[in-house]
């Protein structure tokens, strides 16, 4: 099985529905992230998690909200979906840092979403 | 603000030729670390290599190699005799240490550049 889920793996909505995308992962990880991906824009960071009960914004939180519901499991909602929205998106997860050094992040497989 | 730019959007190549994708980043830090990451057509993130700042040395993984330069703010990935199998989105990506000397673990990514290495 895969360290880093993420539900659905597609989906195609309608403006102003609300929408929530799921991760969950096994990795033990106490740290969650959230990007999205746009064509020529490489990924950029929505919202992180360091832990149960710490969520901060990202570069590109407008629309979005986040729930960290346990250490394994990060929810990404639009509350409000919009046709710019549309994108593929990532969940992510990194460890305690190495000695010395900082773990990578551990990506899924990502959700793409659509909005009409 | 970091900032990492990988200006070459698009590279084509034909079988076993060589490749390098470029990488210049910008950030006020002296720790920092620097990632490349692989996108292959299936659409997920596979993680290559991780460099911090304090090590300037080159590396080299099979076809792979990694050329870090502070004085140019460069990390470039070069591929040798590249094959079909690295036709890819490949993205540079930049992360911080914050002022508590922990690094947030926030990556910064390049715009992604696509090689398509033909047969």
């Amino acid at each position: 099985d895969a360290d880093v889920t993420q539900t659905p793996r597609n989906r195609i909505t309608k403006t102003g529905k609300r929408i929530m995308l799921e991760c969950s992962q096994t990795k033990g990880h106490d740290r969650m992230y959230w990007y999205r991906q746009d064509p020529g824009l490489g990924l950029r960071l929505i919202y992180y998690s360091f832990d149960v009960k710490d969520i901060n914004k990202g570069e590109i939180s407008d629309g979005y909200s986040v729930s960290r519901q346990a250490q394994a499991k990060f929810s990404l909602s639009l509350e409000s979906a919009i046709p710019n929205q549309t994108a593929l998106y990532f969940c992510a997860t990194s460890g305690e840092e190495l000695a010395g050094g900082y773990n990578e992040q551990f990506f899924g497989p990502g959700t793409r979403l659509t909005v009409l | 603000a970091q900032k990492v730019t990988q200006a070459q959007t698009e590279i084509s190549v034909v079988e076993k030729e060589d490749v390098t994708l470029d990488c210049v980043y910008e950030t006020r830090d002296t720790t920092y670390y620097l990632f490349w990451y692989k996108q292959p057509p299936s659409g997920e993130l596979v993680f290559l290599i991780r460099r911090n700042s304090f090590d300037e040395q080159n590396e080299i993984s099979g076809r792979y190699s990694w050329n870090f330069q502070k004085s140019t703010s460069s990390f470039n990935f070069t591929i040798t005799a590249s094959q079909v199998v690295d036709s890819a989105v490949y993205f540079c990506a930049l992360s911080e240490e914050d002022a508590g000397g922990t690094s947030y673990g926030k990556l910064t990514f390049g715009q992604g550049t696509i090689l398509t290495v033909h047969p």
